[in-house]
């Protein structure tokens, strides 16, 4: 079964610390992962994708990892502001031309406090 | 942020009432989709559209209907409504290249089914 599971599921940390969020997926055939980030009362909004080759990428703050033979995935936060307080959601594609080719995972909520 | 609206913002509705709601986006897009979102679940997709007059069927489709008489417009309708369809509904379309497409999401209908 394809599924994507995301580990805490709710995190608090003070404003400039550091935090890592994980990705586990099943999710088969595999073709890229994203994550998103989801402010409370809006939509999810594209953080980054990985293909199937790419180890890490980073936007700002913001890195991500994947290791494509384990099935797992980090989204590593720097220097927290109270900005990044959202859930945080991964996403992986299956590689086939259908519509329905996303698993959502469950989200992990941050909270940044003062 | 990819001009997706969605109506009504928020919609309270009693058992067995139909209701639509209406994605309507101003890009063009091909694809488009409609998603629930609940407590404990990631993201589900309901039904999707690759074109005018084109749908087919997400995993939690029971219950919903679609319909696409225009590129711009995407409606979601509940027949007749029942209490486990409350949830927040999203509208996405996909932009890029097709395999590493972003989906973007409208900013969200809360619907409470009494």
């Amino acid at each position: 079964k394809n599924q994507v599971e995301q580990s805490p599921q709710s995190l608090i940390i003070l404003e400039g610390k550091n935090c890592t969020l994980q990705c586990n997926y099943t999710v088969s055939p595999f073709s890229n992962l994203r994550w998103y980030k989801q402010d409370t009362g809006r939509g999810p909004v594209s953080l980054t994708i990985m293909t199937f080759s790419e180890n890490t990428k980073s936007n700002g703050r913001y890195t991500a990892t994947l290791d494509a033979d384990t099935k797992q995935s980090s989204l590593h936060i720097t220097a927290s502001q109270l900005s990044d307080s959202a859930s945080y959601i991964c996403v992986v594609r299956r590689n086939n031309n259908a519509g329905n080719m996303l698993t959502f995972g469950g989200g992990t909520r941050l909270m940044v406090k003062p | 942020d990819a001009g997706i609206t969605q109506s009504p913002r928020h919609k309270v509705t009693e058992t067995g009432t139909p209701v639509t709601l209406r994605c309507h986006q101003t890009e063009n897009h091909r694809y488009m989709y409609w998603y629930r979102q609940d407590p404990g679940h990631g993201l589900r997709l309901i039904h999707y559209s690759y074109g005018v007059k084109d749908t087919d069927k997400g995993e939690v489709s029971d219950g919903y209907s679609v319909s696409r008489s225009k590129t711009e417009d995407f409606l979601l309708t509940l027949e007749s409504a029942t209490s486990s369809q409350t949830s927040v509904y999203f509208c996405a379309i996909s932009r890029g290249l097709a395999g590493v497409d972003t989906q973007y999401f409208g900013p969200g209908t809360r619907l409470t089914v009494l």
